[in-house]
């Protein structure tokens, strides 16, 4: 079983849609999640940064974090072609080793 | 700042042959990595290092090899190449990584190199 999951899409959505790109994992340990987006042919960029249960928001940005489910959630309200991009969840395992474990990454395309 | 650097962009290596990735950072950064991303395969870190002079093992180094004597570089050598390394590298660097909590974890990532191997 992997330790991070993540559906790996393609999602295509009609701009305005509001987006739900989800990972699950199976180390009950992990405190730290991450959302990356990656454009075509570029490198990932941080997107949102949280490290407990809830909500946090950040404009059209949402992570949603259930620990007791093992599963992180991003959405994306009023989507725009802009964020066509592939979305990569993040966690850091415990023990400080240096480590980030990705997910497969979603491609998200949003059409106008 | 221009952030973190690689070279070259694309590279096509014969096999058997050898190269040099280059990364450097200008963030004053620590902690510096290198990743191979695949298709629908995510990120699997190769190798990272804490300082210059202290490098170590990642999920996949296997076939590569690290250095690190300064704070800015960090260059990756592939000394025989395989069909298998055909991938997009990355290099990417962070203040500090563990679970402070603070968001000082968050890398940043290099544009990548493109390397396929024949």
């Amino acid at each position: 079983q992997k330790e991070v999951e993540q559906d790996p899409g393609p999602l295509s959505v009609p701009e305005g849609a509001i987006v739900s790109l989800n990972c699950t994992y199976s180390n009950s340990a992990f405190q730290y999640f991450m959302w990356y987006r990656q454009y075509s042919r570029k490198g990932p960029e941080l997107l949102m940064y949280t490290y407990s249960s809830g909500n946090k928001e950040d404009g059209r940005f949402t992570a949603q974090v259930d620990k007791s489910s093992k599963y992180i959630s991003l959405f994306i309200r009023d989507s725009q072609p802009s964020d066509s991009a592939t979305y990569l969840c993040a966690m850091i395992p415990p023990g400080n080793t240096g480590k980030l474990i990705f997910g497969q990454g979603t491609t998200l395309q949003v059409k106008p | 700042n221009a952030g973190v650097t690689q070279t070259p962009k694309f590279r096509i290596l014969k096999i058997g042959q050898s190269m040099t990735l280059q990364c450097t950072q200008d963030m004053n950064h620590n902690y510096m990595y290198w990743y191979r991303q695949d298709p629908g395969m995510g990120l699997k870190l190769i190798y990272y290092s804490v300082g210059a002079g202290i490098t170590d093992k990642g999920e996949v180094p296997n076939g590569y090899n690290v250095s690190r004597s300064t704070t800015e570089d960090f260059p990756l050598r592939l000394e025989l190449a395989a069909p298998s390394q055909t991938s997009v590298y990355f290099c990417a660097s962070s203040y500090s990584f563990g679970t402070s909590g603070g968001g000082q974890e968050t890398q940043y990532f290099g544009p990548g190199t493109r390397l396929l191997v024949l």
